[in-house]
């Protein structure tokens, strides 16, 4: 089993449309989370953190759920430019990051 | 926040020759940084973490002696590409932390990525 697995997408969504991605991590101990969006031949940059009480900003939600050893993303009312890959990562002891390989998302007029 | 600069951006070089890229980061000290490469739609792949005044240590399958890694100061770490082949054309990219916002807590600030064509 994967240290980080992500649902493995594509997605195809229309705009306006809300669409959530999940992501599991193996580690019980690991320390703190984080999404990524990655675009086309880019480098990744930083989407959010994601806080153990849940956190929102504009559009994204993310959440945690230490029992069920997952975190998740959802966005609202999606466009056109959030058409990317997102990246789960995941601090799983100090220097030792995780990732996730990415869930594609196309959002469609 | 926390700015991660590599260069260059883009460089193309012959079979055999050797390749040098830089990772610095612009406004915190990095003690460690994190070299990946990534081939056309894949995921990242860590290859190895560099750890200023010491040897940098090199995830399962990447060959030290062929991707060297010097982490000079704790501002700068430097990877090269030995003998380069066609095989080894990919996005490499860096990364970095500035652990003094949030400790290990902090996010990974990523450089812009340098795609490596070898000819």
């Amino acid at each position: 089993r994967k240290e980080v697995e992500q649902d493995p997408g594509p997605f195809n969504v229309p705009e306006g449309a809300t669409v959530a991605f999940n992501c599991t991590y193996s580690n019980s101990a690991s320390q703190s989370f984080f999404w990524y969006r990655q675009d086309c031949r880019k480098e990744p940059k930083l989407l959010m953190s994601v806080y153990s009480s849940g956190n929102e900003d504009g559009r994204f939600t993310a959440q945690l759920n230490r029992a069920s050893q997952y975190i998740s993303l959802l966005i609202r009312d999606s466009k056109l430019s959030d058409s990317a890959t997102y990246l789960c990562v995941v601090n799983k002891d100090g220097n030792d990051m995780r990732f996730g390989a990415g869930t594609r998302l196309t959002v469609k007029p | 926040g926390a700015v991660v600069s590599q260069h260059p951006s883009r460089v193309i070089c012959k079979s055999g020759t050797s390749v040098k890229i830089e990772c610095r980061s612009l406004d915190f000290q990095a003690t460690t940084m994190f070299w990946y490469r990534q081939f056309p739609k894949q995921s990242l792949m860590l290859m190895a973490t560099s750890n200023e005044g010491s040897k940098a240590t090199y995830e399962q399958g990447v060959e030290k002696d062929k991707f060297l890694i010097n982490h000079a100061s704790l501002t700068l770490s430097t990877l090269t590409v030995t003998s380069a082949h066609p095989e080894d054309s990919s996005f490499y990219i860096c990364s970095a932390r500035d652990l003094t916002r949030g400790g290990y807590n902090s996010p990974l600030h990523f450089g812009n990525g340098t795609r490596l064509t070898v000819t």
